[in-house]
């Protein structure tokens, strides 16, 4: 069974970026779509971007060339970076992956990112 | 536009059936869905795919309580002899040219 592991800074400065790394284990990155997906407190979830396993990404327009997904195959880990972030980045970011058909198979737990001064 | 549309809430009383519906935009009214459970202080798990002929497929785990179907534009997720765990925020999710895409959520409360 996969199991995904979110790892990063919790709290991050206006205007920085925030990064973020996805560890997978109980199966290979080469074999899955990885995606990033976030909560803001209360709220709903809003897709972020997609990794492939090719390293081809799609990412969600909202987020206007902030974000950039990658993957390190060597480590089984994917990551996620937002440039420029403000108040309004604040949120649970989940890693999550696809068997490749786009509906969300399995979930991380979550990690909180606040960003304030 | 891509857009799944939900009722902010619902409820039933334990061991009543409850569906929750997802709507899809007028021009995807044929796109498959997939439904997430998120209960409460939880990352989300995956229920099922809800396919475009009216089949749902599960992974292992999801009880036979949960199933789905569709009518329409309108995706279901019909969730029987209600037990308190399925308290919880339930989202539908799509895809199209590679952009996934949520609804905005149900809360359902188990009374």
């Amino acid at each position: 069974q996969v199991h995904l592991l979110e790892s990063g800074p919790g709290l991050v400065k206006p205007s920085e970026t925030l990064s973020l790394t996805c560890t997978v284990s109980g199966g290979s990155i080469r074999n899955y779509y990885w995606s990033w997906i976030r909560q803001p407190a209360g709220k709903g979830l809003e897709w972020v971007g997609r990794v492939y396993t090719s390293g081809s990404t799609n990412y969600n327009p909202a987020f206007n060339s902030r974000v950039t997904m990658s993957l390190d195959t060597s480590n089984n880990q994917f990551s996620l970076s937002m440039t420029s972030v403000t108040a309004a980045d604040t949120a649970v970011y989940f890693c999550a992956g696809d068997y490749g058909d786009n509906e969300i198979d399995f979930w991380g737990q979550g990690i909180l990112v606040t960003v304030s001064s | 536009q891509l857009v799944l549309t939900q009722s902010p809430s619902a409820s039933a009383s334990l061991g009543a059936s409850v569906n929750l519906t997802c709507t899809l935009s007028s021009e995807h009214s044929t796109y498959p869905i997939a439904w997430h459970q998120q209960q409460p202080g939880k990352g989300p798990r995956y229920l099922m795919k809800v396919n475009t002929d009216g089949s749902y497929n599960k992974p292992d785990g999801i009880p036979d309580r949960f199933s789905g179907s569709i009518s329409g534009p309108e995706r279901y997720l019909t969730i029987s002899s209600l037990q308190s765990e399925d308290e919880a925020d339930y989202y539908c999710q799509t895809w199209a040219t590679g952009i996934l895409v949520f609804g905005g959520g149900t809360k359902l409360t188990v009374l």
